[in-house]
């Protein structure tokens, strides 16, 4: 079984300020892992995914990742955020299972992102 | 190429009263499986298919249903509503060699 743990339910943050939201999590086996974005009244969308190979990983909307399997961490990180940027955020992670896998998501809570003018 | 479709987007049902919820997807996706989102709980997996006809329960599959008879559809059904099942219920679906899933837009319930 997997579990996920997001650090923090809220970060508030000025707008064009840095941003960092935590992400750790827990697995006997080897997992994928991802963020999702969710706005306001709207489903889920994928920033980012790390599956395997460079630690770092680049998303959408300038959003980017780093895996860190010592500390079991995969956090996310923008150099600068803008209003647009308020959302929910979660951290999920799958198993690895050959062939793709079927098993579902495990989420964390979700960080809500507050930019602030 | 619409994605991920969910109906209703809104519902509100009595105690006892069933229902079921629509998900169907026009990628010729394998796998799909249902979610519900509560404040501060995050997303929790309901149940999951990996192809017509194969279902399975995820970490909260009671009082749900599902069948999976075609690989575009997978409906949620509520037999006898509940107050406890008021939530956002979302549907993903992915192919079976892809990681990661596409969610649809939600519907929302309340049991009343």
């Amino acid at each position: 079984a997997q579990s996920v743990t997001q650090l923090d339910s809220q970060v508030p943050v000025f707008e064009e300020a840095p941003v960092e939201l935590r992400c750790n999590y827990s697995s006997s086996v080897s997992v994928y892992l991802f963020w999702y974005v969710q706005y306001p009244n709207q489903g889920l969308q994928l920033l980012l995914k790390y599956l395997s190979g460079s630690t770092l990983v680049k998303g959408i909307n300038g959003f980017e990742a780093e895996f860190n399997k010592s500390q079991t961490s995969f956090h996310l990180r923008k150099p600068s955020v803008h209003i647009s940027d308020t959302a929910e955020y979660f951290c999920a992670v799958s198993p690895v299972i050959s062939g793709g896998g079927a098993d579902g998501l495990t989420f964390g809570k979700g960080t809500h992102l507050i930019i602030q003018p | 190429n619409a994605g991920v479709t969910q109906t209703p987007k809104f519902q509100v049902l009595k105690t006892g009263q069933s229902m079921t919820l629509q998900c169907a997807q026009d990628m010729n996706h394998e796998y799909m499986s249902w979610y519900r989102q509560d404040p501060g709980m995050g997303l929790r997996l309901i149940h999951y298919s990996v192809g017509a006809g194969i279902t399975d329960q995820g970490e909260v599959p009671n009082g749900y249903n599902v069948s999976r008879s075609t690989t575009e559809d997978f409906p949620l059904r509520l037999l006898s509503a509940a107050p406890s099942q008021t939530s956002v219920y979302f549907c993903a679906s992915k192919h079976r060699e892809v990681s990661g899933y596409t969610f649809g837009s939600g519907t929302r319930l309340t049991v009343v």
